[in-house]
């Protein structure tokens, strides 16, 4: 069954500090995978886009990494902003081109 | 860079009522369009595929005719709700997906409350 699952669900951490999301797949044949943040009442934003071949993926403060034999990917966040509060949704698509959406983690940034 | 517009982003209706929201890309060319269902703190649900020109593919369990779509060009896709009920308030969204096949744009979702 194809599936993704993110942890943690949750996570709060202070300003300036660094995180890391982690997103487990099962899904077979994999295309690529991508990771999207999402504020509050708002639709899903774009971070990074990974492919087979892609190990890493940097997008300013945030990089991705892609693990394909382990079918596992993360999402580290460096010197963390009040404003990287949001659900973080790692979705994979198969070959076939459907999107399998991961359950989010939810992050908080306190001062 | 791509954008894709949604229309409402916020509505109120009564329950019976009919309700259409829009969604739009902007500045490219979308053959495929995807609306969404999202309940608080849910990740997004997966309604329907809309293939312009065509008939939407529907997921299981989502009702076709209490959710229509249609995607009249290649750029507007609109997902009405029919006889609309409370328990249809929820978060809608949509995407599309450009030419290069690739790269999937969301859009800014809509609020629906039904009362």
């Amino acid at each position: 069954k194809n599936q993704v699952e993110q942890s943690p669900q949750s996570l709060i951490i202070l300003e300036g500090k660094n995180c890391t999301l982690q997103c487990n797949y099962t899904v077979s044949p994999f295309s690529n995978l991508r990771w999207y943040k999402q504020d509050t009442g708002r639709g899903p934003v774009s971070l990074t886009i990974m492919t087979f071949s892609e190990n890493t993926k940097s997008n300013g403060r945030y990089t991705a990494t892609l693990d394909a034999d382990t079918k596992q990917s993360s999402l580290h966040i460096t010197a963390s902003q009040l404003s990287d509060s949001a659900s973080y949704i790692c979705v994979v698509r198969s070959n076939t081109g459907k999107l399998i959406f991961g359950q989010g983690t939810t992050l908080q940034v306190k001062p | 860079g791509a954008v894709v517009s949604q229309h409402p982003s916020r509505v109120i209706c009564k329950s019976g009522t009919s309700v259409k929201i829009e969604c739009r890309s902007l500045d490219f060319q979308a053959t495929t369009m995807f609306w969404y269902r999202q309940f608080p703190k849910k990740s997004l649900m997966l309604m329907a595929t809309s293939n312009e020109g065509s008939k939407a593919t529907y997921e299981q369990g989502v009702e076709k005719d209490k959710f229509l779509i249609n995607h009249a060009s290649l750029t507007l896709s609109t997902l009405t709700v029919t006889s609309a009920h409370p328990e249809d308030s929820s978060f809608y969204i949509c995407s599309a997906r450009s030419g290069t096949g690739n790269t999937i744009y969301f859009g800014e979702g809509s609020w629906l409350t039904v009362v």
